[in-house]
């Protein structure tokens, strides 16, 4: 259980168009799901989290007209990247949360990712 | 002070080794404790999950907490290639923000 597919696993584009990465949660219903973005022998970095039915809440430092995050049912969050430049390419993760067996813990289940390479 | 510290390795050990990973944190509201294990090019899935201090074992994993001293550890029984991968510590608050706060990734290699 638990399972989140991310679609397309990786997508090469020309600078100036723009890139739609889809995250779905297969098995539950996810109202909260968080967009990553990873560099080469980097962490993780949290981009913004993507509440169903509402806007996003992106992190300091990350364009909101830039990366536009729409979650517009419970197991669907897409990730638009607009006008892509070559600065943009990189490993974009989707995760969506499920509760732990504890009360109160929030247990991410992460997509595969998506490689993004900008021309 | 950095939030959550972990080695980035890399380490590499010969098959059948006993690993050790650890991480240190200093949010003394984390209460709950993961490990995600993420092979190249993959996103990463989780591996262990705890929320009190002691050990847990699943298989040759077992997770560490020492919550007074704020360390974590993974430990990885009888080595395998396939362990070969980076190894993420993850926090998470209690009753606080649902965002997770992971470490840098420690990447292992196991020789054949």
């Amino acid at each position: 259980g638990a399972v989140v597919s991310q679609h397309p696993s990786r997508v090469i584009c020309k600078s100036g168009t723009s890139v739609k990465i889809e995250c779905r949660s297969l098995d539950f219903q996810a109202t909260t799901m968080f967009w990553y973005r990873q560099f080469p022998k980097k962490s993780l970095m949290l981009m913004a989290t993507s509440n169903e039915g509402s806007k996003a809440t992106y992190e300091q430092g990350v364009e909101k007209d830039k990366f536009l995050i729409n979650h517009a049912s419970l197991t669907l969050s897409t990730l638009t990247v607009t006008s892509a430049q070559p600065e943009d390419s990189s490993f974009y993760i989707c995760s969506a949360r499920y509760r732990g067996p504890a009360s109160g813990a929030n247990v991410l289940t992460f997509g595969a990712g998506s490689r993004l390479t900008v021309l | 002070q950095k939030e959550v510290e972990q080695d980035p390795g890399p380490l590499s050990v010969p098959e059948g080794a006993i690993v050790s990973l650890n991480c240190t944190y200093s949010n003394s509201a984390f209460q709950y404790f993961m490990w995600y294990r993420q092979y190249s090019r993959k996103g990463p899935e989780l591996l262990m999950y705890t929320y009190s201090s002691g050990n847990k074992e699943d298989g040759r994993f077992t997770a560490q907490v020492d919550k007074s001293s704020k360390y974590i550890s993974l430990f990885i029984r009888d080595s395998q290639p396939s362990d070969s991968a980076t190894y993420l510590c993850a926090f998470h608050p209690q009753g606080g923000s649902e965002k997770l706060v992971f470490g840098k990734g420690t990447k292992l290699t196991v020789n054949p």
